[in-house]
């Protein structure tokens, strides 16, 4: 079956640092990638995603390449503001199907001032 | 623009007690997923709705029912709440269609079985 793994959190950092939050999957075919955030107190939105191997997804400064030969697609940004604050889903969809996504367990990022 | 809109915001019940979550989308999507989040366990898939008229068990349905019950609407059902269904709910939307297919999200229901 699919899967998605993510690196356990919480991520601590200090505003301005660089952040990496990996993310591993395993999947049956060839699936669609995404990183969702989901902001205190709301539902998830899209952050960005990456439809074929090597494409690179990218918004509000953060960015994460699709990456085949090693089932990844980590999160990084370069220097993280206090508003960064919010728990990051890695999800893939499994395209041709029932296009349900699969979530990872979700890693609460923490930017002090 | 209102996308994905879920009720009530916040429910405490008693074990024993039922109730009806519901959830209403206006972007004409054809899929519909009902996923509940608890602290470490990320968002676990309860039954989803590929296209009108269908439901599917997800990986944790025991002890819920879903209606869907035109395009809009996806409801879920408790009939005899547990403790162990305290979490926050989510109702989530999509197209679809291929690769690009995003899942759109309300805003969640806070649920406390005491």
């Amino acid at each position: 079956g699919n899967s998605v793994t993510q690196m356990e959190g919480p991520v601590t950092l200090s505003e301005e640092a660089f952040l990496t939050i990996n993310c591993t999957y395993t999947a049956t075919g060839y699936p669609s990638l995404f990183w969702y955030v989901q902001y205190p107190g709301e539902g998830l939105q899209l952050l960005l995603k990456a439809t074929k191997a090597d494409d690179k997804g990218s918004n509000k400064g953060f960015e994460a390449t699709y990456r085949k030969e090693t089932t990844s697609f980590h999160l990084e940004k370069g220097s993280v503001q206090v508003s960064d604050s919010a728990v990051y889903f890695c999800a893939l969809l499994e395209t041709g199907g029932s296009y349900i996504p699969t979530f990872g367990r979700g890693t609460s990022l923490i930017v002090h001032p | 623009n209102a996308g994905v809109t879920q009720t009530p915001k916040f429910q405490v019940l008693k074990t024993g007690q039922s109730m009806t979550l519901q959830c209403a989308q206006d972007m004409n999507h054809n899929s519909m997923y009902w996923y509940r989040q608890d602290p470490g366990m990320g968002l676990r898939l309860i039954y989803y709705s590929a296209s009108e008229g269908t439901t599917d068990k997800g990986e944790v349905p025991n002890g819920y029912n879903v209606s869907r019950l035109n395009k809009r609407e996806f409801s879920l059902r408790l009939e005899s709440a547990a403790p162990s269904q305290t979490s926050v709910y989510f109702c989530a939307s999509s197209l679809s269609t291929g690769r690009n297919t995003e899942a759109f999200f309300g805003q969640g229901t806070r649920l406390t079985v005491v």
